[in-house]
């Protein structure tokens, strides 16, 4: 079993739909990070958590600690959303070894 | 700031060849990261330096495998000899680590495309 699930694999929606992505996870973890690698192949980082909820834009992401599981939401979507969301975390075991363990990924389309 | 860079973009080579795929963090960065991104695998961090000096080399897949790291700006990941299971997409990405903060955002380079015919 990794240690890092995403679901779904793949998600189609229509423009203008509340969209999530899940992530949870079977370790401790210092911190969990949800990446964003654009068609063309580049990642950008779009959040880090150890807690709580963060926005950016239309984007949200939430943590729950005791349930070990994460969400990425994004409102109002949009093609240009389009792009692969990855889920990493950070585990607490890892110490000075600053590790990331990823998720394999959510193919996320967004049709006009 | 020009971001991450990495060279060269496409690398296409026979087995048996040396590689040598570069990296130029970001200016003032002290952490250096490479990973490894393949459709079986996903992405795997195959070593990360602080302060130029290796830390983990645990996700390097064997000997063939190697990196340095000669200073602050530049970074390099050979493969020799190549084979064919090592095409994949080679990402550097870094960051500024601070003492006491669980983790701090990693920037990434556009990777480097290999292919091992």
């Amino acid at each position: 079993k990794n240690e890092v699930e995403q679901s779904p694999q793949n998600l189609t929606a229509q423009e203008g739909e509340f969209i999530t992505i899940n992530c949870s996870y079977s370790v401790g973890i210092s911190a969990l990070h949800w990446l964003q690698q654009h068609p063309g192949g580049g990642i950008v980082s779009l959040f880090m958590l150890s807690s709580g909820k963060k926005k950016h834009g239309r984007l949200i992401a939430t943590i729950n600690i005791q349930e070990k599981h994460s969400s990425l939401h994004i409102t109002a979507s949009h093609p240009r959303d389009s792009a692969v969301y990855i889920c990493a975390v950070t585990p607490r075991s890892s110490g000075s070894a600053r590790q990331l363990t990823f998720g394999s990924g959510t193919q996320l389309t967004v049709l006009p | 700031d020009a971001g991450v860079i990495q060279s060269p973009r496409h690398e296409v080579t026979e087995m048996g060849q040396e590689v040598t795929l570069r990296c130029k963090p970001i200016s003032g960065h002290n952490s250096l990261f490479w990973y490894r991104q393949t459709m079986m695998r996903g992405l795997e961090l195959l070593i990360y330096f602080n302060n130029n000096v290796p830390i983990d080399d645990s996700g390097m897949p064997e000997d063939r495998f190697s990196a340095k790291m000669p200073n602050a700006s530049f970074s390099t990941l050979k493969i020799q000899p190549s084979e064919p299971r090592d095409s994949a997409v080679y990402f550097c990405a870094s960051s500024l680590y601070r003492r006491g903060r669980a983790w701090e955002t990693q920037y990434f380079g556009p990777g480097t495309r290999l292919l091992v015919l």
